[in-house]
């Protein structure tokens, strides 16, 4: 089973600001990566697929790049509907697997 | 619009069974595998298990196999997720949502059911 490790755990951050968030892979995706925003009482939301690829209607303050084992979701200018709780989650292997999550807040 | 709606919150006793529903509308539900995932209180997202409902050829998490089945009606497009014996540590939100595999790439789950509220207490 594929790993993933999220990091920083809690990112505190002021409205405005960039907030960089990473994801490390236990074994090599190539690029089999999401990322996912959940806000409380929310369902998840695909923000990123294929490691660096937008989906539909997510705004372009939104980022991502990596490949292999390490990745990186970039937010250049947080936006108060940003705070939220960013996943991100390997779909290279069975059984899918996703990281522990990180906690954007207002700093 | 492609939707995934999902049957309402449970309340349930440890012990009892219970099936969960997520009925797809607005895509070819044939064609998109569905899959479920566990978020329990506080925590993070759990991958459980996927079903293609075109053969229903489904795989699972080795955390929840044995544990769960997953099953689909294609018929009435709706997929569902069971419990033969609920456990007090079953009580979760559980999601579905859709993942897209062509012949040669598979992809995230790009569209999410809103969730269903199990609680499992005596």
């Amino acid at each position: 089973e594929i790993v993933m490790t999220q990091s920083p755990a809690t990112l505190s951050v002021s409205p405005g600001e960039r907030a960089t968030l990473s994801c490390r892979a236990s074994q090599g995706l190539s690029s089999n990566l999401a990322w996912y925003q959940q806000k409380p009482g929310q369902a998840p939301r695909l923000l990123i697929s294929g490691a660096s690829t937008r989906a539909t209607g997510i705004p372009a303050r939104f980022s991502g790049s990596g490949s292999w084992t390490e990745f990186t979701l970039t937010i250049s200018s947080l936006q108060s509907e940003d705070f939220a709780v960013y996943y991100c989650q390997q779909y290279n292997n069975w059984p899918l697997t996703f990281g522990g999550g990180t906690k954007v807040e207002i700093k | 619009e492609v939707q995934l709606v999902q049957s309402g919150a449970e309340v349930k006793k440890p012990g009892e069974s219970l099936k969960i529903s997520c009925k797809g509308s607005g895509y070819s539900f044939t064609s998109y595998w569905i899959g479920w995932v566990r978020q329990m209180p506080g925590k993070g997202l759990e991958w459980m298990g996927i079903i293609y409902p075109g053969d229903s050829n489904t795989r699972y998490s080795p955390s929840f196999q044995g544990q769960v089945t997953i099953s689909v009606d294609k018929s009435i497009s709706t997929a569902y997720l069971q419990w033969s014996s609920l456990k007090a540590s079953d009580a979760a939100i559980y999601y579905c949502a859709t993942r897209y595999c062509s012949s040669t790439n598979c992809y995230a789950f790009e569209n999410w059911g809103q969730g269903t509220l199990v609680t499992v207490s005596s």
